[in-house]
C-alpha cells in the first residue's frame, strides 16, 4: 500500500541553523501539506501546496519557513533560522483531491 | 469558542466495550470530516472519512456526522487493547484545504 515517507526521522539542530525536512508524498496525489505537533499539543496546519505553489498558509508559516517541490517527487520544508520553539514533530500529508489526507510518520525536530 | 472541541479523556474501557468518541465544531462551512488514530510519537493514521452528513461504517468503526448540530462521532465496537491510542477528529471546508484538528482523546482499552 502506498504511503507518505519522511526523512530524517529525528533531526537535532542548534538554534539559528537552517534545517530541511523531506517528504515523499504518495505518487498520484495532487495536494501536499505540512503540519506540526508540539509535544502534548494538537496538530497544527502550516502550509498547503498545489500545482507548484502555496495554496494556503497559517500564521505560523512566517518568513522563516519555505516549501519546495524540487523534482516532482520530493516535497521539502525549510526552516531558515531555527528557534527553540520550532521543536516539534513535523508531519507531511498528501491528498489525491477527494479530501482524504494521508500523513507520513513525521520528523522529530529538536532545536537546542 | 475553539473551532474544534473534543472530549478530553483519557477514556479507559474494558476489552470488548463499545467506545464513543465525539467532537463539536463551530464553523458551519466544514463538510469533510476525518477520524485519525495516533500512537505515541507516530503520524496520524486515517481511520474514517465522511463527506457532509450521515453515517459510514468500516468494520468495527462507525462514523456519524450531524451537521445541523455541528457534532461528529466515532464508534468503536468490540474494542481491543490494540485500539489504545489518541483519536483525533479533523475537518475542512473543501478538499485541498487544511484540516483543523481537535486536541484528541486518549483511549485505553484494558485487557
Amino acid at each position: 500500500e502506498p504511503e507518505v515517507t519522511q526523512t530524517p526521522s529525528h533531526q537535532v539542530t542548534q538554534m539559528g541553523q537552517e534545517v530541511i525536512l523531506r517528504c515523499v508524498p504518495i505518487s498520484n496525489h495532487l495536494y501536499f501539506y505540512w503540519y506540526r505537533q508540539i509535544l502534548g499539543q494538537k496538530v497544527e496546519f502550516l502550509v498547503s501546496f498545489y500545482n507548484n505553489e502555496i495554496s494556503e498558509k497559517s500564521e505560523i508559516f512566517d518568513d522563516q519557513f519555505s516549501v519546495e517541490r524540487p523534482d516532482g517527487s520530493n516535497f521539502t520544508l525549510k526552516i531558515r533560522s531555527t528557534k527553540l520553539e520550532d521543536s516539534a514533530m513535523y508531519f507531511c500529508a498528501s491528498d489525491r483531491g477527494v479530501g482524504e489526507q494521508y500523513f507520513g510518520p513525521g520528523t522529530r525536530l529538536t532545536v537546542t | 469558542q475553539k473551532e474544534v472541541e473534543q472530549d478530553p479523556g483519557p477514556l479507559s474501557v474494558p476489552e470488548g466495550a463499545i467506545v464513543s468518541l465525539n467532537c463539536t465544531y463551530s464553523n458551519s462551512a466544514f463538510q469533510y470530516f476525518m477520524w485519525y488514530r495516533q500512537y505515541s510519537r507516530k503520524g496520524p493514521e486515517l481511520l474514517m472519512y465522511t463527506y457532509s452528513s450521515g453515517n459510514k461504517e468500516d468494520g468495527r468503526f462507525t462514523a456519524q456526522v450531524d451537521k445541523s448540530s455541528k457534532y461528529i462521532s466515532l464508534f468503536i465496537r468490540d474494542s481491543q487493547p490494540s485500539d489504545s491510542a489518541t483519536y483525533l477528529c479533523a475537518m475542512s471546508a473543501n478538499y485541498g484545504q487544511n484540516f483543523v484538528f481537535g486536541p484528541g482523546t486518549r483511549l485505553s482499552v484494558l485487557p
